[in-house]
């Protein structure tokens, strides 16, 4: 049973350049949240998917954006990059049936923006 | 909004010393979860209380629940090398969790 993947692993992008990050959710799962992990911090709510509609948002602008497939997947997509957009992607499932459970994580994706 | 704060920051300990960390949430929670990342790694969960004044223990692993479900800890006894790592506590806030921002704990062998 495969649990969280996400894709790529690492990625360096320049500023004002745009990413596509992508996550498989744990087999059964049918709800992905996306968390940003700056250095030294804990991980930050970005916004969550179920459905294939935006279910909850945290404090992030505009330019964070995502999407959830039929299959339950997810990406988040992030425009006009800037610096401080550096850190560690994470990607979150969960059953939307059992609430408040634990989240499983997947292994995230470390991006760099120079 | 909720807010979610650690103490300590970090923690350097002897290996066999005992190490505690302390959460506590701005408002009440429904629950709390904590989590261990190991360093360069992902979120881990270890586990979630429920019930006021909870105590719930995993081999030298001790989790506490406030009674006022506004804090938590968690206590290591005999710390060994394994234990290495960043320690979360994380409280429900809707559909999210909100994180502290962490207790990093080194042990020297």
């Amino acid at each position: 049973d495969a649990g969280v993947t996400q894709s790529p692993t690492h990625l360096i992008k320049t500023r004002g350049q745009q990413v596509t990050l992508r996550c498989s959710p744990k087999s059964g799962h049918d709800t992905v949240s996306w968390y940003q992990q700056a250095l030294g911090q804990g991980p930050q709510f970005i916004f969550q998917y179920y459905e294939e509609e935006e279910r909850q948002r945290g404090n992030f602008p505009d330019r964070f954006s995502g999407h959830q497939f039929p299959n339950y997947s997810s990406e988040l997509n992030v425009n006009a990059l800037l610096l401080g957009d550096s850190a560690l992607y994470l990607c979150a499932s969960s059953p939307t049936w059992v609430r408040n459970t634990e989240a499983f994580f997947g292994q995230g994706t470390r991006l760099t923006v120079v | 909004g909720q807010q979610v704060m650690q103490i300590p920051q970090y923690q350097h300990v002897q290996e066999g010393e005992d190490f505690t960390t302390y959460c506590n949430s701005s408002t009440t929670l429904s629950n709390i979860q904590w989590y261990k990342q190991r360093p360069g790694g992902h979120p881990v969960f270890l586990i979630q209380l429920v019930k006021s004044g909870e105590v719930k223990k995993q081999k030298r692993l001790t989790f506490q629940f406030g009674e006022a479900k506004k804090n938590s800890s968690l206590h290591i006894t005999a710390t060994q090398t394994t234990d290495v790592g960043t320690y979360f506590c994380a409280g429900p806030s809707g559909n999210k969790l909100v994180f502290g921002a962490g207790t990093i704990l080194r042990v020297k062998s």
